[in-house]
């Protein structure tokens, strides 16, 4: 059965912390996404990576970083968290092919930032 | 720029109801891929059904069917005879050209089953 694993279902952070949110799919696969879902937003893309440290922009990447050392494992980053950074934060993985692939989700983080 | 339109924000019917969730998409890719998930109450967003561009022909999955439609750029989720256990968020999502990885969500529809 194929398993994408997030570090924590809930966490609770003070502003200004550093925090930081793991990944870990054991599907071999080498494409990694980090998304957060607000109300009335849907999903939106954060950080992806197609490789071991490969990065790249999604379409909110301000005030994040990701780190992906190990191809199974994809962090994110909040280096100074901030309330407006409270949300859901989900993981997902997907073969790297040459057709449209369908991601593959984590449990999601919910963080909240106090 | 690529772009997914769920107009429907929240859908509340009575169980054994049909119901049907629309979704609008805007791409200039001429090879794209539709999907839809289905996020329970659990969080986890369950992969529901991809198609891509060329393959207009409709799709049934027991209770499940879906509605792609290029002219209108439409591609909608219809269930039959609703369950309590159909009751979560549903969002479709894009995809465009070959080898692009990256999805487009819309913004989800909560559908909410009653007794």
């Amino acid at each position: 059965d194929v398993k994408v694993t997030q570090s924590s279902r809930y966490l609770v952070k003070r502003t200004g912390e550093k925090v930081f949110l793991e990944c870990v799919q054991d599907m071999d696969h080498e494409n990694m996404f980090w998304y957060r879902q607000d109300p009335g937003l849907g999903l939106r893309l954060i950080y992806f990576s197609y490789d071991v440290k490969m990065k790249e922009k999604g379409d909110i990447p301000e005030g994040y970083s990701v780190s992906r050392e190990k191809k199974e494992r994809f962090s994110l980053i909040l280096e100074s968290a901030s309330t407006n950074q409270t949300s859901m934060y989900l993981c997902a993985s997907s073969p790297r092919t040459s057709a449209g692939n369908e991601q593959f989700f984590g449990p999601g983080t919910r963080l909240t930032v106090l | 720029a690529q772009k997914v339109t769920q107009a429907q924000t929240e859908i509340s019917v009575v169980e054994k109801e049909d119901v049907t969730l629309d979704c609008v998409y805007e791409t200039r890719d001429t090879t794209y891929y539709l999907f839809w998930y289905k996020q329970p109450p659990s969080g986890e967003l369950v992969f529901l059904i991809r198609r891509n561009s060329f393959d207009e022909q409709n799709e049934i999955s027991g209770r499940y069917s879906w509605n792609f439609q290029k002219s209108t750029s439409s591609f909608n989720f219809t269930i039959t005879a609703s369950q309590v256990v159909d009751s979560a968020v549903y969002f479709c999502a894009l995809s465009g050209r070959p080898g692009a990885q990256k999805l487009v969500f819309g913004q989800g529809t909560r559908l909410t089953i009653n007794p």
